[in-house]
């Protein structure tokens, strides 16, 4: 099975800043990743996915890089919207499918 | 509109067996490329990977946790059932159906182009006590 591992736990980031987000896997998955963005109380919503798309609505400041085990979220400009927790999702072959466990991006 | 709703047992005992609906509208899970998954996160902990079912009844399931899991599909309800048996305290968690979309390009490796889950169900809370 896959292990995805994300880094770092917690950011804190001044609005207006840019966060950068990482995520690993434990073999490669080339390009089969997406991001999902989490509040308190909601369900995740999907951001990116095959590493670099951007789901339907979602803002160009989120951008996703990257392939093989080595990926980043991009948040260009943080604005208060989006201080919540960010996922990374493995679905790479034949399932299971991992997540990672999480970065919190928390205000400075 | 697409939308998902999780149903079931807000309180089971341990070694019970917990089963789970998921109700879903807006697309049907006969048509080509659609597959419903099943997420559950502990309160204040990670999302974890269930199962997944495809269009094609491919049935998918989580490692750690094949054992104990069923998940199967009335595509003329529209509902995703997942069965968890042998229930303990470490279950307690939400519980999210969620639906994804994609296309076999190499279907003999597993090579599957994903669109992500890109509409999820509000989940249901499931505490594990006696």
């Amino acid at each position: 099975e896959i292990v995805v591992t994300q880094s770092p736990a917690t950011l804190s980031v001044s609005p207006g800043e840019r966060a950068t987000l990482s995520c690993r896997a434990s073999q490669s998955v080339s390009s089969n990743l997406a991001w999902y963005q989490q509040k308190p109380g909601q369900p995740p919503r999907l951001l990116i996915y095959g590493a670099s798309t951007r789901a339907t609505g979602i803002p160009v400041r989120f951008s996703g890089s990257g392939s093989g085990t080595e990926f980043t979220l991009t948040i260009s400009s943080l604005q208060s919207e989006d201080f919540a927790v960010y996922y990374c999702h493995q679905y790479n072959g034949w399932p299971p499918w991992t997540f990672g466990q999480g970065t919190k991006v928390e205000i400075k | 509109q697409v939308t998902l709703r999780e149903s079931g047992p807000a309180l089971v005992k341990p070694t019970q067996t917990l089963t789970l609906t998921c109700t879903f509208s807006g697309f049907s899970l006969s048509t080509s490329g659609m597959c419903v998954t099943w997420i559950r996160q502990p309160p204040g902990k990670a999302l974890e990977w269930l199962a997944r079912i495809n269009w094609e009844d491919d049935k998918y399931y989580s490692t750690s946790l094949k054992t104990r899991l069923t998940i199967s599909k009335d595509t003329s309800k529209n509902q995703v059932v997942l069965t968890v048996t042998n229930m303990g305290p470490v279950d307690t968690a939400t519980y999210y159906c969620a639906r994804g979309r994609g296309y076999y390009y190499h279907r003999g490796s597993g090579g599957y182009y994903f669109y992500g889950m890109d509409v999820w169900g509000q989940g249901t809370a499931v505490t594990v006590s006696s």
